[in-house]
């Protein structure tokens, strides 16, 4: 089954302690993107990568890394988390940036709190 | 001023009512236009492209206007399973996907 799969789910933690959260897809898709949702701002663009080892700084980079080690991971790390990260975030996939099959394909989201 | 702005709602129908809403975004060079459907926190689900053209899936339409820098979708004879947050997506040409904050829709018996 094509997906795009996040882990945790749900994840509580607190001030400063480093914690990563990955995203994988099994759809051979170069473009991967992490966006935050938070209520009454739409999803925002965290980290983006076009391919391997390719990636850039989205909309609000500030406090995540990101890295394209392989094409289907794309995992999300926060250094020293704040609770201003708390936020439902979601790992996306699409076969390319441009052209026919740009539509994305999203995780189940993590939900983080951190305390 | 937001990138795609969408009215929040929440836009309450009547079961088997048609239901349309819009969304308006700023970049004239925009290249790619979608639907995209949430349920409660959960992940969007893309629901349609949406073509220059307009088209059609089934109970739903949606339309582009280029000139006026808009997006709309219909829907008719609304389901009960139709209530959800609709997020308008635009694709700039860089590849890089703008959202609207979505429009609620609650179909109610």
């Amino acid at each position: 089954e094509a997906q795009v799969t996040q882990n945790p789910r749900y994840l509580i933690t607190v001030t400063g302690k480093k914690l990563t959260v990955t995203c994988s897809q099994n759809m051979n898709h170069e473009y991967m993107s992490w966006y935050r949702q938070d209520p009454g701002l739409g999803l925002r663009q965290i980290y983006y990568s076009m391919n391997v080892e390719v990636t850039d700084k989205g909309d609000v980079p500030e406090g995540y890394k990101v890295s394209r080690k392989e094409k289907r991971n794309f995992p999300l790390i926060l250094e020293s988390p704040s609770p201003n990260q708390t936020s439902l975030y979601f790992c996306a996939s699409s076969l390319r940036a441009q052209g026919p099959g740009t539509e994305a394909f999203f995780g189940q989201g993590t939900r983080l709190t951190v305390v | 001023r937001k990138e795609v702005e969408q009215d929040p709602g929440p836009f309450n129908v009547p079961e088997g009512a048609t239901v349309a809403f819009n969304c308006t975004y700023s970049n004239s060079a925009s290249q790619s236009f979608f639907w995209y459907r949430q349920d409660c926190r959960k992940e969007p689900k893309l629901l349609m492209s949406v073509y220059s053209s307009g088209n059609e899936d089934g109970r739903f339409t949606a339309q582009l206007n280029r000139a006026s820098q808009y997006i709309s979708l219909l829907i008719r004879d609304s389901k009960l399973s139709d209530s959800a947050t609709y997020l308008c997506v635009v694709k700039d040409s860089w590849g890089k996907l703008q959202f609207g904050a979505g429009t609620q829709v609650v179909v109610t018996p």
